[in-house]
């Protein structure tokens, strides 16, 4: 079965401080990604990976950075958190591109709130 | 990708066939259909997908029309952990970015 875990459940952070959210895949998946989903939004991408120390902006970069040391490990980073980042933030894994191997399987969300 | 068409929301008896449509009416022919699920305050959950043939997983049962126009996700019997927000979504493969698209989707009550 894939797993794929993410470091904390539910955050509470203060406007301004440095946030690290964490997603750990065990099944040796290329391509990880990073979506938040909000009501009447939907899921929206943020940033995505292919390899190791690669990433590409989705949709809404914008406040966030990502990075991608290890093929296992994908790290969001909110360089200096809002009330607007409050939201549920959803990191998802695929093996590679193509066929069945594109199937997407995601984390248990973390849920964030910015005071 | 393709718009996706589905009901807000559905009812079912605990035990019984869950039978969720969707319309697609504008799926080119190297879109997949993929459904996925997503149980309150919980991640999204991979269900299955097809291209034109029906597939069985040990979750459900995705049944295409010969158009590809529409799709019905089968739950045989379902259980009330099954109750969930259920995701159709339409998309092709080796695209830019691969980012899912998830709309509405169905609240699903299961009910005992």
């Amino acid at each position: 079965d894939v797993k794929v875990t993410q470091s904390s459940r539910y955050l509470v952070k203060r406007t301004g401080e440095k946030v690290f959210l964490e997603c750990v895949q065990d099944m040796d998946h290329e391509n990880m990604f990073w979506y938040r989903q909000d009501p009447g939004l939907g899921l929206r991408l943020i940033y995505f990976s292919y390899d190791v120390k690669m990433k590409e902006k989705g949709d809404i970069p914008e406040g966030y950075s990502v990075s991608r040391e290890k093929k296992e490990r994908f790290s969001l980073i909110l360089e200096s958190a809002s009330t607007n980042q409050t939201s549920m933030y959803l990191c998802a894994s695929s093996l590679s591109s193509g066929g069945y191997q594109e199937t997407q399987y995601f984390g248990p969300g973390t849920r964030l709130l910015v005071l | 990708d393709a718009k996706t068409t589905q009901p807000t929301s559905m009812d079912c008896a605990e035990g019984r066939a869950a039978n969720l449509p969707c319309n697609h009416s504008t799926i080119s022919g190297n879109e997949y259909v993929y459904w996925y699920r997503q149980i309150h305050s919980q991640g999204p959950q991979y269900i299955i997908h097809g291209l034109k043939n029906n597939e069985t997983n040990e979750m459900a049962s995705l049944i295409i029309t010969e158009d590809r126009k529409s799709s019905t996700l089968i739950l045989p019997h379902a259980t009330l952990r099954d109750t969930a927000v259920y995701y159709c979504i339409v998309r092709h493969h080796g695209g830019a970015t691969n980012k899912l698209i998830f709309g509405t989707g169905t609240l699903l009550a299961v009910q005992p």
